[in-house]
């Protein structure tokens, strides 16, 4: 089983509608962290927490909020979501204790989406 | 904070050719650096880290880099590259910081061709 889960994989929805991006891990990391992908641009961080009562802003969190409902899940949510929004999400782990103050990072499969 | 600059958007090269792919880095404080790579329609993985030590890194795939602090640099190369080495690759770094983040460039498609 893979060790960083992301639901769903793919989602297409409508310009102002509500979406949630979920991250599950089983890897009893402490430090969860969302980007999102863009062509030509790499990838940009949007929130990371490290730890459930941590909550931070990346470099681009307008327009997305997070919740650490318990250590294993960090969801990504899109209140009302924009065309712009369109990219690929990716969430990614990491650890102090095993190497996570050098910030190595485990990232899950990718969520795709697309805001029409 | 730290930055980080990948030179080439694009890397052509054929089968069994040598290819380098560039990676400088800014910070005022020192720093680690990666090196991740996403394989079409998947995830990133991890080819290789510098944290502190010999310069030279040896990474998965037969793939190394080579941290030059004088000239903030930190290239990948593979001496004989094959079809399948056919991916995006990213140079990221943090710094020294336990609160510090990943900071990624923006990537470099490397082609392989026959």
């Amino acid at each position: 089983d893979a060790d960083v889960t992301q639901t769903p994989r793919n989602r297409i929805t409508k310009t102002g509608k509500r979406i949630m991006l979920e991250c599950s891990q089983t890897k009893g990391h402490d430090r969860m962290y969302w980007y999102r992908q863009d062509p030509g641009l790499g990838l940009r961080l949007i929130y990371y927490s490290f730890d459930v009562k941590d909550i931070n802003k990346g470099e681009i969190s307008d327009g997305y909020s997070v919740s650490r409902q318990a250590q294993a899940k960090f969801s990504l949510s899109l209140e009302s979501a924009i065309p712009n929004q369109t990219a690929l999400y990716f969430c990614a782990t990491s650890d102090l204790s095993s190497g996570g103050a050098y910030n190595e990072q485990f990232f899950g499969p990718g969520t795709r989406l697309t805001v029409l | 904070a730290q930055s980080v600059t990948q030179l080439d958007s694009q890397v052509p090269v054929f089968e069994e050719a040598p290819v380098e792919l560039r990676c400088n880095y800014s910070s005022s404080v020192s720093v680690y650096l990666f090196w991740y790579v996403q394989y079409p329609n998947q995830g990133l993985q991890l080819l290789l880290k510098y944290l502190s030590g010999s310069t030279l890194v040896k990474g998965i795939n037969g793939f190394e880099a080579e941290f030059n602090k004088s000239q903030t640099s930190f290239h990948l190369r593979k001496p004989s590259v094959h079809i399948s080495d056919t991916a995006e690759y990213f140079c990221a770094v943090s710094t020294n910081s336990g609160y510090s983040t990943l900071t990624f460039g923006k990537g470099t498609m490397l082609l392989v061709s026959p």
